[in-house]
């Protein structure tokens, strides 16, 4: 079983529709977590760090839950270019940082 | 305005071959990483780096190595190159402030086929 699990998707939606992603992790130890964008055959770039509280970047929502170990990415009024695949990571704790990546997300975002 | 330099970026390489993926940054980050990217599988680190002149071995390990040559480099090695090993590898650096700084920065991938 995987650290950091995803739903592989893919989500195919409209432009303009929400779309919401989760994300569970199963290192209770883990101290920070983010979620990365993949464009086809391109590295990862960071989207957005993930708080505690809540943290929220334009049309972007993510949420943790520690209780849980559960971590979401809400996308508001999905445009094409949001199509990408979205990477759940987990890091920190135990002593060491070691970000732990899922397999990712796809999303395609259609006209 | 680099980042992090990967080369190089497509190589074939016929089982048993060696060869060395090199890595460097210019960001004065203290932490280094190989990862492997294959399909369905996500990323997978390879090796790491917490600072110069310290490398332990992350989830996938086998078949590989590595060195901090100084802060600036951080190269990966397969010896004797397996099908098996025939993957994206990224490798990604990040600053060290404190334990729960995180952003990685990733180079543009080096795509390995062993024939």
């Amino acid at each position: 079983r995987k650290e950091v699990e995803q739903d592989p998707g893919p989500f195919n939606v409209p432009e303009g529709a929400t779309v919401a992603f989760n994300c569970t992790y199963s290192n209770s130890a883990s101290q920070s977590f983010f979620w990365y964008r993949q464009d086809c055959r391109k590295e990862p770039k960071l989207l957005m760090s993930v708080y505690s509280s809540g943290n929220e970047d334009g049309r972007f929502t993510a949420q943790l839950n520690r209780a849980s170990q559960y971590i979401s990415l809400l996308i508001r009024d999905s445009k094409l270019s949001d199509s990408a695949t979205y990477l759940c990571v987990a890091a920190g704790g135990g002593g060491s940082y070691i970000p732990t990546f899922g397999r990712g997300t796809s999303l395609i975002v259609h006209p | 305005n680099a980042g992090v330099t990967q080369t190089p970026k497509f190589q074939v390489l016929k089982t048993g071959q060696s060869m060395t993926l090199q890595c460097a940054q210019d960001m004065n980050h203290n932490s280094m990483y190989w990862y492997r990217q294959d399909p369905g599988m996500g990323l997978r680190l390879i090796y790491y780096s917490a600072s110069e002149g310290t490398t332990d071995k992350g989830e996938v390990p086998n078949g590989y190595n590595v060195s901090r040559l100084n802060k600036r480099e951080f190269s990966l090695r397969l010896e004797s190159a397996a099908p098996s090993q025939t993957s994206v590898y990224f490798c990604a650096s990040r600053v060290r402030e404190t334990l729960a700084t995180g952003e990685l920065f990733f180079g543009e991938g080096s795509r390995l086929t062993v024939l």
